[in-house]
């Protein structure tokens, strides 16, 4: 089975501070994901990643960046974190190929105060 | 770009109706088309998805969906629900935008089953 972890399930984090988001998958999959997914809005893609050291912009990169050293961790770093940054972020992976689906980590419900 | 969308952001029915959840993709050449559910308080699990061949394909938990190409719909459908299938499902569909892989997401359908 794939598992997709992620760090913590439940994070409060004061406004200004620099937060990190971890997240392992243990497939060896090429490609890494990080969501944000809020209220009324679905899932928006902010970065990801198709091999170490690589990296995309998403949809809303704004105020956000990642870091993939390893093939099996992705970080998101939010370099100051803000209020309107509170959200729940969902890590996803999956093999590179049209047809692979994407398999994700339970997510980090952040509080930003 | 290509895009989904979900019709019904909410829908309730009883325990052991019918169920559809709609979903339209914009057109495109070739498509690759997925349904995720998410529990509440758990990540995205895949329940079926389309790539190619039979345009009605089946998925976990009873679950079925049809790819009609003239209609460029993708709707999920299940012929009883039960009050455990009470989940936000996302239709999404494959983008290559700029040769990067990426899903699409619409925007979620909550469904309620009540007893």
């Amino acid at each position: 089975d794939v598992k997709v972890t992620q760090s913590s399930r439940y994070l409060v984090k004061r406004t200004g501070e620099k937060v990190f988001l971890e997240c392992v998958q243990d497939m060896d999959h090429e490609n890494m994901f990080w969501y944000r997914q809020d209220p009324g809005l679905g899932l928006r893609l902010i970065y990801f990643s198709y091999d170490v050291k690589m990296k995309e912009k998403g949809d809303i990169p704004e105020g956000y960046s990642v870091s993939r050293e390893k093939k099996e961790r992705f970080s998101l770093i939010l370099e100051s974190a803000s209020t309107n940054q509170t959200s729940m972020y969902l890590c996803a992976s999956s093999l590179w190929g049209m047809g692979y689906e994407q398999y994700f980590g339970p997510g980090t419900r952040l509080t930003v105060t | 770009a290509q895009s989904v969308t979900q019709l019904d952001s909410q829908v309730p029915v009883f325990e052991e109706a019918p169920v559809e959840l709609r979903c339209n993709y914009s057109s495109s050449v070739s498509v690759y088309l997925f349904w995720y559910v998410q529990y509440p308080n758990q990540g995205l699990q895949l329940l079926l998805k389309y790539l190619s061949g039979s345009t009605l394909v089946k998925g976990i938990n009873g679950f079925e969906a049809e790819f009609n190409k003239s209609q460029t719909s993708f709707h999920l459908r299940k012929p009883s629900v039960h009050i455990s299938d009470t989940a936000e499902y996302f239709c999404a569909v494959r983008s290559t935008q700029g040769g990067s892989e990426k899903l699409v997401f619409g925007k979620g359908t909550k469904l309620t089953v009540n007893p």
